[in-house]
């Protein structure tokens, strides 16, 4: 089956960096996403890493390390509209086209 | 404008009531799913299409039902709803025919089942 991990809450600072961990178990792995969910709103894609390193976009960041099954979220230079929910997200096993979410994450930026 | 539109957008209905809850995007994406929302378990996968006439099963497929006769229409039927689905449901789509690649999802439709 497939499992994936997510701190429940993260607070940080307007202006600071915050990192959101997931670590994920999968029978196979297809990449890892992220998505963004601001209360009452629906998810946006945030980023994907099908290889290992770090993918950049702007204030965000996200990260992979497959031989470790992590990645995490990076967000830089935090703004209060990043006050939101985040979501890891694996493809199913192998062969497979569906997808699971991790629980999520909900960052709150105070000033 | 590129969107994923959902129908209605809430309902609330009684047990047994059949509805059909409409999904259409207008960005020629062959991948579609449904997912469903409930507080600290995050999204999960309902029901998936790959193109026309190719659906399969998510995560948690009971008590639903799907169709895709159309790229661009991905119905979610509850034939007999329970309250154990009163629940927010999003769906979603996207290009990539090699599945689930950053999806765009549609508003939600909050449904209430009493």
């Amino acid at each position: 089956g497939q499992s994936l991990e997510q701190p429940s809450e993260v607070t940080a600072v307007e202006g600071a960096i915050v990192q959101i961990n997931c670590t994920y178990q999968t029978s196979g792995f297809y990449g890892l996403s992220w998505y963004q969910q601001h209360d009452g709103g629906a998810p946006t894609f945030l980023s994907y890493n099908g290889l290992d390193g770090l993918e950049e976009t702007g204030r965000f960041s996200s990260f992979l390390s497959r031989s470790d099954s992590y990645g995490y979220l990076l967000l830089q230079e935090l703004q209060m509209k990043d006050s939101a929910s985040y979501f890891c997200a694996v493809r199913g096993q192998t062969g497979a086209n569906n997808l699971f979410f991790g629980t999520g994450t909900r960052l709150t930026v105070i000033p | 404008e590129a969107q994923v539109t959902q129908n209605p957008r809430y309902l609330i209905t009684v047990t047994g009531k059949k509805l059909t809850v409409t999904c259409s995007q207008n960005m020629n994406h062959e991948y579609m799913s449904w997912y469903r929302q409930d507080p600290g378990l995050g999204l999960r996968q309902i029901y998936y299409s790959m193109n026309v006439e190719v659906t399969d099963k998510g995560d948690v497929p009971e008590g639903y039902k799907v169709s895709r006769k159309e790229k661009r229409n991905f119905p979610l039927i509850l034939e007999s709803p329970s309250p154990n689905q009163t629940s927010l449901y999003f769906c979603a789509s996207s290009l990539s025919g090699q599945g689930p690649y950053e999806q765009y999802f549609g508003p939600g439709t909050r449904l209430t089942v009493t």
